[in-house]
This record gives structure tokens, sequence and C-alpha cells, in this order.
């Protein structure tokens, strides 16, 4: 039950595009079309964002969008806005468990 | 308005046992899975346990397993967490949540449970 790949931190400018990667191996990732990603603001409690590898939530934003391949699952934000600036978390089944990944800081400069 | 409760957390010592509970309101509560998830101080989230909506069937992450109990009153609309032999690596923010289908669609605000002597 090891924690998924993500990237310490990213960062991007305003209107630009960032991407989050998340890597894990055929038990999880690889293994399911399970992938769903998680906003954290500070002190705040996760918001989901996408889950199904690909699909949003009633009410995100259509700039956020997930997909995958093999063993790593990715999650794009375009058009960064200011309050995009949290941590992004993504999570997959693992048969019978589900494992997080380590998050990612997303800044927006 | 769908909204879940946290409450139970405190400090306890090493070795010791605590009951976290969560209340469920704004949903059928008897027809959803329910799930523990956690945040140590400033780290990342991570899976607890899981448990069918009929409490049949629970699943623990292998670190809580022998420790952790979850169960649920879907008569009383909530969710508990028993957390027994308790260790300082488990001091976190212990977070209820809601799934729907396979994402965990609405989360406690968390509770704090903190281990030490």
């Amino acid at each position: 039950q090891s924690a998924l790949t993500q990237p310490r931190s990213v960062s991007g400018s305003p209107g630009q595009s960032v991407t989050i990667s998340c890597t894990g191996t055929s038990s999880d990732v690889g293994g399911y079309n399970y992938v769903s990603w998680y906003q954290q603001h500070p002190g705040k409690a996760p918001k989901v964002m996408i889950y199904d590898v690909s699909k949003r939530p009633s009410g995100v934003p259509d700039r956020f969008s997930g997909s995958k391949s093999g063993n790593t699952a990715s999650l794009t934000i375009s058009g960064l806005q200011a309050e995009d600036e949290a941590d992004y978390y993504c999570c997959s089944y693992a048969g019978s468990h589900w494992v997080f990944g380590g998050g990612t800081k997303l800044t927006v400069l | 308005e769908v909204q879940l409760v946290e409450s139970g957390g405190g400090l306890v010592q090493p070795g010791g046992s605590l009951r976290v509970s969560c209340a469920a309101s704004g949903f059928t509560f008897s027809n959803y899975w329910m799930g523990w998830v956690r945040q140590a101080p400033g780290k990342g989230l991570e899976w607890v346990a899981n448990i069918k909506p009929d409490g049949s069937d629970k699943y623990y992450v292998d670190s809580v397993k022998g420790r952790f109990t979850i169960s649920r009153d879907n008569a009383e609309n909530s969710l508990y967490l028993q957390v027994n032999s308790l260790r300082a690596e488990d001091t976190a923010v212990y977070f209820c949540v809601r799934w729907q289908g396979n994402m965990m669609v609405t989360w406690g605000q968390g509770i704090v449970a903190t281990v030490s002597s």
C-alpha cells in the first residue's frame, strides 16, 4: 500500500496551463479506471475535482481535466486562476483499498 | 444540505483509545459507502477505512488493521471509528467522508486526534 508519486510542487502564471502527474503501478492506477483528484485549500477539507480518471462532478469548472496513460494519471488545469492555488491529491483504487498520492502544491505566480 | 460533522477527538496517551464519531444529515445515510481519511500535521491525505452501506463489509489500510474499527448505525445516521493502541504516528486530523461511486463526494470538517504523553 505505497503512496502514489506526485511532484512536490508545480507553478504557473494566471491564464497558463499546468499538469500534475500521479504515478502508481499496475496494481492501482494502471489496473483500474478509478482515479480521482482532490483540491485542498489551507485549513479546509478536500474537494473532489475529477473522478473515474476524467469525469468532472457537477459544479467543477471545465478548466479541470483528467487523463491516464499506463500507470500514470494526470490532472490538467487550464486558464489558471488565483483561486486554483492549493494542494492537489490523486487517489486510486488498489483492490479492496484506496491509496493517495503525496500531494502537489500548486502556486499561481 | 448534505453535512458530515465529526466529534470525539482529543489528546490521548500512547497506547490509549479514542472513539471518533460522524453525524450525517441531508442524505439517506443507509444508501452510501462511508469512510475515514486522515491527515497528519503538515502531511498528505491517507485513506484509513471504508464501510459498506449495510455495515457488512469493512476495509482498512494495513497500518491500522487490528487497531482501528469502523462501524455505523444507520438508524442514528452515524459513522464511528474506534481507535485503539494509539501511536504517535496516528496523530492527525480525521475526516469523515461519503462515497458516491468511486469518489469521496462529501467531507466533514475534520477532527483532531493527538497522541502524546
